[in-house]
């Protein structure tokens, strides 16, 4: 089956800094998006990429959908300590009879020191 | 507009007993989906339907687990029998429609501990 390769799987960062994580897929997909997780909840939609090579902000989050489709990544400028969380890339691909089940990536725990 | 609901949010179960996890989708949302999350590990998908018939169930141990969405509204997934390695997050999400970029939102998902 697909799989998504995120990584880092773990980030140590200060307040203020900027963060980058990525996701590589050995298949294409059609869509790639970017979740939030905080403990005790479900994962909370950031970004959604529709088109190769389309780069997409919100806010301080930028993210791009690779030119090959086989990748996106996620840039968060200048953190702040409720940007502590797990995010998830995950990727779409409309198969036959309409089935689009995500393909989640194992996420990237992202900790902020003061 | 209300999120996607799910109950219990936390079950506690010996192996081989049964559990059952309830979902209500956002109003008007006709594709609704079940993910699997164990801890360390990001959702995998079980099964999706479109209102109520089954669009994809092919990651679903369909040997203990069921689901079912008879009036095409909320959904109930059931595992019976359970076995420790079901221990995880089940998550709901449902999405206005196949067609067009509708995007998933997720409900808080059951915890469910198999001891």
């Amino acid at each position: 089956g697909q799989q998504l390769n995120q990584s880092p799987q773990s980030m140590f960062i200060q307040e203020g800094e900027d963060v980058s994580m990525n996701c590589t897929s050995s298949s294409i997909f059609n869509t790639w998006l970017w979740y939030k997780q905080d403990p005790g909840e479900g994962p909370v939609l950031l970004i959604a990429l529709y088109k190769a090579g389309e780069l997409t902000s919100n806010g301080r989050l930028t993210a791009q959908f690779g030119i090959t489709r086989k990748d996106s990544f996620l840039n968060i400028s200048a953190s702040i300590p409720s940007d502590v969380g797990i995010y998830f890339c995950a990727g779409r691909s409309r198969a036959g009879g309409g089935a689009d089940g995500l393909t989640f990536g194992k996420g990237t725990h992202l900790i902020i020191q003061p | 507009e209300a999120g996607v609901a799910q109950s219990p949010r936390y079950k506690i179960i010996e192996k081989r007993q049964s559990v059952a996890s309830w979902c209500n989708p956002i109003s008007g949302h006709a594709t609704l989906y079940w993910y699997q999350q164990i801890l360390g590990q990001g959702p995998k998908l079980l099964i999706q339907f479109q209102n109520n018939g089954v669009v994809d169930d092919s990651q679903l141990p369909k040997d203990r687990f069921s689901a079912e969405r008879l009036k095409g509204v909320d959904s109930t997934l059931k595992i019976q029998p359970a076995k420790l390695e079901d221990s995880a997050v089940y998550l709901c999400a449902s999405s206005l429609e196949l067609a067009g970029y509708n995007e998933q939102f997720f409900g808080p998902g059951t915890r469910l501990t198999v001891l």
